[in-house]
């Protein structure tokens, strides 16, 4: 069984440019969630997503927005790109809405030059 | 506001040592705790926790948790080069669902 897929794997961009990450969870999984992690803020909560809706936001400004597809694969995207937004992103997967393990993606590492 | 907090942030030891990292949370409506082994790459999944005090054991990795003094400890005995890595604890909260609060982790080096 495929585990979490993420798409690019590394990524360099331009400040002021915006970037679309991309998330294929485990097959059967309908529940997939974003993280930023960085040395200094360790691993953040972005969003998370079941059936195409957003549950749950965490605390980052408008320029980073998400989506679901049907087939539940996932989108993130950050626009107007700041220095700080140089990082790991990381998504997961779960089967349901809650009571099962969490897996995650290798994740994208993003440089904002 | 959900807080996780390891300790401690960077431990050294030797090879086949035992070590002991902390992790203690103060979280609304508690679900679940997890653990995760991250090396240079995704963390990969070690534990989760839902119940006080009952341990749970894979190989030379153990970690119980206390719900009622809101921490869990995680156990490596026997230790080898391959269990350098920062260790992760996270909670799952009142929001729930796939919002895990992750703790800073603690960075674990075993030196042959």
């Amino acid at each position: 069984k495929a585990g979490v897929t993420q798409t690019p794997r590394y990524l360099i961009k331009t400040r002021g440019q915006q970037v679309t990450l991309s998330c294929s969870p485990i097959s059967g999984h309908r529940s997939v969630s974003w993280y930023q992690q960085t040395p200094g803020q360790g691993l953040q909560f972005l969003f998370e997503y079941f059936s195409e809706t957003q549950r749950n936001k965490g605390n980052f400004p408008g320029r980073f927005s998400g989506r679901q597809f049907s087939n539940s694969r996932s989108e993130m995207n950050v626009s107007t790109l700041e220095l700080g937004d140089s990082a790991l992103y990381l998504c997961a997967s779960r089967q349901g809405q809650s009571g099962n393990t969490i897996y995650f993606g290798e994740g994208s590492w993003l440089t904002v030059v | 506001e959900d807080k996780v907090v390891q300790s401690p942030l960077s431990l050294v030891v030797h090879e086949g040592d035992t070590v002991t990292l902390n992790c203690s949370y103060e979280v609304t409506n508690f679900r679940s705790l997890l653990w995760y082994k991250q090396e240079k790459k995704a963390p990969t999944f070690l534990f989760m926790l839902t119940s006080s005090g009952i341990e749970k054991k894979s190989g030379r990795l153990s970690s119980i948790l206390d719900k009622k003094e809101l921490f869990s400890i995680l156990n490596i005995t026997a230790t080898q080069t391959g269990d350098s890595a920062v260790y992760l604890c996270a909670v799952v909260g009142a929001q729930g669902a796939q919002k895990l609060v992750f703790g800073q982790g603690t960075r674990l080096t075993i030196n042959p």
